[in-house]
C-alpha cells in the first residue's frame, strides 16, 4: 500500500542541524510533490516546504524557513530528506512528510509519514 | 499573507449529535481542505475542496463554505471523532498551505 516512512527521533543540541528521512512506497514516487510541516508541542500545524522529486529537486519554502531548511530527494532510493540547521529549542516538533495528491486527484495532502520527534535541548 | 482562523476553539458533542466547525479566511481562498487529527497520529485528509470527500470518508462528514467562510459538519457523532479538526489553504501557484490553529471537537 501507498505508505510513508521516516526515520527515528532524534536529540540534538542547539546550533547542531538534523536530517530527517522520509521514504516512499507504493507508487511512483517521481509522480508527487511531498511537503514536510511540523507540530511543536500542544500546537498545530505548520508548512515549511514542497519539493518535486521528478525535476532534480525545484524546492520551495516558507518564508520563514527560507535558508535554514534543505529540501532533497533521491529517486533512486524514493526518499526526501529534510535538513534543519541552526537548531534552537523552539525548533522541538514533530516533523511529517506529506505526499502532495493532486496528481492523484485530491488536491490535499493525502498521505502523510508517521512523523519524527525532534528535541533539541542542551 | 493569508490568515485562516477556525471556531470555535474546543467544542463538546454528545454521541450522535452533530457538530459544525467554521474557518475564515483572511482573503478570498479557492482551496480549502479539512484534515483530522488524533492525538499522537499523523492527521489524515477527510475533504478538499469544500465538498468533496477523500476516499474512505463516510458521508457524515461534509464541507462547504467558498469565498472566506467554510464549514465542515460530522452528522451522528461518534467516539472516534473526537481530536482535533484543521483547516488548510491549500494552493499550488503560489505555493501557499496555510493551516488554521485548530478546533478540538470532544465528546461529551
Amino acid at each position: 500500500q501507498v505508505q510513508l516512512v521516516q526515520s527515528g527521533a532524534e536529540v540534538k543540541k542547539p546550533g547542531a542541524s538534523v536530517r530527517v528521512s522520509c521514504k516512499a512506497s507504493g507508487y511512483t514516487f517521481v509522480n508527487n510533490y511531498m511537503h514536510w510541516v511540523r507540530q511543536a508541542p500542544g500546537q498545530g500545524l505548520e508548512w515549511m516546504g514542497i519539493i518535486n522529486p521528478n525535476d532534480g529537486g525545484t524546492t520551495r519554502y516558507a518564508q520563514k524557513f527560507q535558508g535554514r531548511v534543505t529540501l532533497i530527494s533521491d529517486t533512486s532510493t524514493s526518499t526526501v530528506y529534510m535538513e534543519v540547521n541552526s537548531l534552537r529549542s523552539d525548533d522541538t516538533a514533530v516533523y511529517f512528510c506529506a505526499r502532495d495528491g493532486s496528481s492523484s486527484g485530491l488536491a490535499a495532502f493525502d498521505i502523510w509519514g508517521q512523523g519524527t520527534l525532534v528535541t533539541v535541548s542542551s | 499573507e493569508i490568515v485562516m482562523t477556525q471556531s470555535p476553539a474546543t467544542l463538546s458533542v454528545s454521541p450522535g449529535e452533530s457538530a459544525t466547525l467554521s474557518c475564515r479566511a483572511s482573503q478570498i481562498v479557492s482551496g480549502l481542505v479539512w484534515y483530522h487529527q488524533i492525538p499522537g497520529q499523523p492527521p489524515r485528509v477527510l475533504t478538499s475542496g469544500a465538498p468533496s470527500r477523500a476516499t474512505g470518508i463516510p458521508d457524515r462528514f461534509s464541507g462547504s463554505g467558498s469565498g472566506t467562510e467554510f464549514n465542515f459538519t460530522i452528522s451522528s457523532l461518534q467516539s472516534e471523532d473526537l481530536g482535533i479538526y484543521y483547516c488548510q489553504h491549500y494552493s499550488n501557484w503560489p505555493p501557499v498551505y496555510t493551516f488554521g490553529q485548530g478546533t478540538k471537537l470532544e465528546i461529551k
